[in-house]
């Protein structure tokens, strides 16, 4: 079962903040979040595991409410680099990851 | 470390061709996993493999479509007498490893495979 991502899209201006959020029906171990440019691979950002334990690579920040089974990436300060599109990756405890449809994120100058 | 690295980056086939696509993954990496995306949509789970063994196949992948990964290294992913729905990117990403929901199954894509079935 696919997440949920919404919105489908946002047009942010740079310095602008944005949060993206990602729900599943089904119980969650971790959630993964990608970024992808257009015609590139999607690039790991961040995993947030049961527990609250985050990993991050770059400086976007996340929050995972294991009781609801929603999860949310936050956008501060955007830059123009962060424009893409946004993938929350769900895991169920079997490894592989569910995708949602993605979030399209354009920042302007 | 030098990042999942996949081959070719593109591949141009006739319908009812076979195609074989190749994934290195990161060294020390004992998970690697394909998926497909298609235009507009995220990454779709396809198979994966811990070591040697393939440990999951998606109900979605027709028997057109095997994957091996000899010796716990590279993978190779071919479909056979190709499809125009087959066109897709096929990516392949790989992770550390470790239990369910813990801090090595983050996983790292490699540039992809975008194949064009005509």
């Amino acid at each position: 079962q696919q997440p949920v991502q919404s919105p489908q899209a946002v047009i942010l201006r740079e310095g602008e903040d944005a949060v993206i959020n990602c729900s599943s029906s089904k119980a969650l171990y971790s959630v993964h979040w990608y970024r992808q440019k257009h015609g590139e691979a999607p690039v790991f950002l961040m995993i947030l595991l049961k527990g609250g334990e985050q990993k991050g690579h770059e400086k976007i920040s996340a929050s995972f409410n294991e009781k609801k089974q929603q999860s949310s990436l936050y956008l501060t300060a955007s830059q123009l680099s962060y424009s893409g599109t946004y993938f929350c990756g769900t895991e169920i405890g079997d490894y592989k990851l569910s995708f949602g449809a993605g979030t399209t994120v354009t920042v302007r100058a | 470390d030098t990042g999942v690295s996949q081959n070719p980056r593109h591949k141009i086939t006739k319908r009812g061709q076979n195609v074989t696509f190749r994934c290195d993954p990161i060294s020390e990496h004992n998970r690697l996993y394909w998926y497909r995306q298609t235009l507009g949509q995220g990454p779709e789970f396809l198979t994966y493999f811990q070591n040697e063994a393939q440990l999951e196949k998606s109900r979605l992948l027709s028997d057109r479509f095997s994957a091996e990964r000899p010796k716990g290294s590279f993978s190779t992913l071919e479909i056979q007498r190709t499809e125009q729905g087959d066109s897709a990117m096929y990516l392949c990403a790989s992770s550390l490893g470790g239990p369910p929901g813990g801090p090595y199954n983050e996983q790292f894509f490699g540039p992809g495979t975008r194949l064009t079935v005509l």
